[in-house]
């Protein structure tokens, strides 16, 4: 199965500045990369995702970029607030496949 | 539109004892699965489905059975509860298998005594 790692596993940051999540993973028939945001006590819920044929997609403040050679995407906050703070997910996967989640990064925004 | 219904939220077993968990979803989603949710090990998928009357096993099966008899709905049954299984349970659906958005039911905290 597809092998999952997610980096940092915690971050804080300061109200206003970026945070960036990397994911990696080992199949490289992957070709769906979403990232889920979980607040605490609640469900995941998808905030954005990417598919292989596009190099980088953005929405407001939040961006994911892939990069399929390194197998490797990340996550991309900018101005972060308060209500960033969470445990973020990503879930590789590809047709026929299975969701593999990592094992997530709980981030902290500092007022 | 409810989207994914999970019940219970919260339950308390004594070990030895069995429970079904259970899961609807209204979407007429044909892949379902079950995650559990252990703290700094992310979720791990215990079984899933990708229609009626097919069931297949996750990461971590072990303790667990499912089925599938409609479309709509994906118990997921404790045999013999064991204070391993204390954790939270997510079910969730999607349009298809890997590749498109998973829908999270609302969880079930369950602690095994």
């Amino acid at each position: 199965g597809e092998n999952v790692e997610q980096h940092p596993s915690t971050l804080s940051v300061q109200e206003g500045d970026s945070a960036v999540i990397k994911c990696t993973y080992s199949d490289s028939a992957s070709n769906y990369f979403p990232w889920y945001k979980q607040e605490l006590g609640k469900r995941p819920q998808l905030i954005i995702d990417i598919r292989s044929n596009v190099g980088e997609k953005k929405d407001q403040r939040i961006a994911v970029t892939l990069n399929k050679t390194a197998k490797h995407f990340s996550l991309h906050i900018t101005e972060t607030q308060p209500e960033d703070s969470a445990v973020y997910f990503c879930a590789p996967g590809d047709t026929g496949n299975q969701f593999y989640f990592g094992t997530g990064t709980s981030l902290t925004v500092i007022p | 539109n409810a989207g994914v219904t999970q019940t219970p939220k919260f339950q308390v077993l004594k070990t030895g004892q069995s429970m079904t968990l259970q899961c609807a979803q209204d979407m007429n989603h044909e892949y379902m699965s079950w995650y559990r949710q252990d703290p700094g090990m992310g979720l791990r998928l215990i079984h899933y489905s990708v229609g009626a009357g097919i069931t297949d096993q996750g990461e971590v099966p072990n303790g667990y059975n499912v089925s599938r008899s409609t479309t709509e709905d994906f118990p997921l049954r404790l045999l013999s509860a064991a204070p391993s299984q204390t954790s939270v349970y997510f079910c969730a659906s999607s349009r298809a298998r890997g590749n498109t958005e998973a829908f999270f039911g609302q969880g079930t905290r369950l602690t095994v005594v």
